[in-house]
């Protein structure tokens, strides 16, 4: 089975600020999907970004960028240049490449706060 | 149309009523996900429906009904609910097999039950 850690429960960081936040995953699959959501006070989740872990190359979403680490089996999000509608929690997910039943495992979720 | 549509956004329940949840989507998805996620916590999967038939129950309570009347709509009945089933009912839909694309999810129904 696969297992999702964010072992942060929240993070703050300054508005125009970087922050980085840390995800680790457990999986003896070879090939999968990393994913970042966003759920802002208004509930939706929001797919921030997305990684294959057969592509060697960080995914980057204007100012959102990960650290994919297959091998540390770490997958961490970046954000630039934060701005206040950044605030929101923030859920790292696996899922399986393949499979009629695949589906996602989440982290537990982190907290950021933008401060004005 | 790229969205995962949940009515009603907000319900208030008694432990002896019945109501039901929906969820639509027109994306030509052909899975359709139920989640139930409590404040600060990670969604947790309640139901799977692949090509409308159910193919996965995450041994969730009889109180909770599913149902797949088409490829776009998701239905949730609720009857007899705790307390403890106050939550927020997230509707999720995606490609089978799944893609890297992930899941699309709807911005939930918040059910308070009383």
């Amino acid at each position: 089975a696969q297992t999702v850690t964010q072992s942060q429960p929240e993070m703050s960081v300054q508005e125009a600020e970087t922050v980085t936040l840390s995800c680790t995953y457990d999986t003896s699959e070879n090939n999968y999907y990393l994913f970042w959501y966003k759920q802002p006070p208004s509930r939706q989740m929001i797919l921030v970004i997305r990684q294959e872990a057969y592509k060697q190359q960080n995914a980057t979403e204007n100012r959102f960028s990960v650290n994919f680490q297959k091998a540390a089996k770490s997958f961490s999000l970046k954000i630039s240049d934060s701005q206040l509608g950044d605030t929101a929690m923030y859920f790292c997910a696996f899922m399986n490449h393949t499979g009629a039943n695949s589906k996602l495992t989440f982290g537990k979720g982190i907290t950021l706060s933008v401060r004005p | 149309d790229t969205e995962v549509t949940q009515t009603p956004k907000h319900l208030v329940m008694g432990m002896t009523n019945k109501k039901s949840l929906k969820c639509e989507q027109h994306m030509g998805h052909r899975a359709m996900y139920w989640y139930k996620q409590k404040a600060k916590k990670p969604p947790e999967l309640m139901f799977v429906y692949s090509y409308e038939k159910l193919s996965i129950n995450e041994s969730v309570p009889s109180r909770f009904s599913p149902e797949c009347p088409n490829s776009s709509l998701l239905n949730l009945h609720l009857h007899a609910l705790q307390p403890e089933d106050s939550a927020l009912y997230l509707c999720a839909s995606s490609q089978v097999p799944l893609t890297g694309n992930g899941y699309t999810f709807g911005s939930g129904t918040r059910l308070t039950v009383v």
